[in-house]
């Protein structure tokens, strides 16, 4: 079954302890991408990646880190969470030019 | 980063009604996708709309791409409760790879 994965799906933590989310997907996608959703202010991108060891900034990439050693894993690294992080976080992926998204389920962060 | 505005923000209806509801930007768009998302859950692609004036069917859902591809809507043919969700576009400028999203429309129908 085409997918894409995330873990975890909660996570309660506190400010400054280090945390990764992982992604990834079974379709070969050559595209990935990192979001979070906060109410009023829909789904904002993070940061993208259009291959593997190529990753840019989306919208709102500060506090965020990625890296794409693979083609089907990206994961997203919070170096020092803080509560100002805390929202619902979407990981995508697409094949190259036509940018149809396949979302995982979600993680639903709370930094304290 | 362009500007996009989804309307209206919330709508909340009788199943078995009618509506429609509306992408719109100054910019024009090489595609545009509409998305559903329900609680809980990531956003699902519907649809993508390429061609100036393009009308794409999707059982009770049509999707029109403005002639000028700056503007889209979706409109729903008697509405079911399990159409309840909030609706994402997501245009492509072809300029680079950044993809933006509307806000989102949120749509609630009673049974």
């Amino acid at each position: 079954e085409a997918q894409v994965t995330q873990n975890p799906r909660y996570l309660i933590t506190v400010t400054g302890k280090k945390l990764t989310v992982t992604c990834s997907q079974n379709m070969n996608h050559e595209y990935m991408s990192w979001y979070r959703q906060d109410p009023g202010l829909g789904l904002r991108q993070i940061y993208y990646s259009m291959n593997v060891e190529v990753t840019d900034k989306g919208d709102v990439p500060e506090g965020y880190k990625v890296s794409r050693k693979e083609k089907r894993n990206f994961p997203l690294i919070l170096e020092s969470p803080s509560p100002n992080q805390t929202s619902l976080y979407f990981c995508a992926s697409a094949q190259l030019g036509t940018y149809e998204q396949y979302f995982g389920p979600g993680t639903r962060l709370t930094v304290t | 980063t362009q500007l996009l505005e989804q309307s209206p923000q919330f709508l909340s209806i009788q199943e078995g009604e009618n509506l429609t509801v509306y992408c719109n930007s100054s910019s024009v768009f090489s595609s545009l996708q509409w998305y559903r998302q329900e609680p809980g859950e990531g956003p699902v692609l519907l649809v993508t709309v390429v061609t100036g004036g393009e009308v794409k069917k999707l059982k009770r859902l049509t999707f029109q791409f403005g002639d000028a591809r700056k503007d889209s809507s979706l409109h729903i043919t008697a509405a079911q409760p399990g159409d309840t969700g909030l609706y994402l576009c997501a245009p492509d400028t072809g300029a680079n790879s950044k993809l933006t999203f509307g806000k989102g429309i949120t749509l609630s129908v009673r049974p």
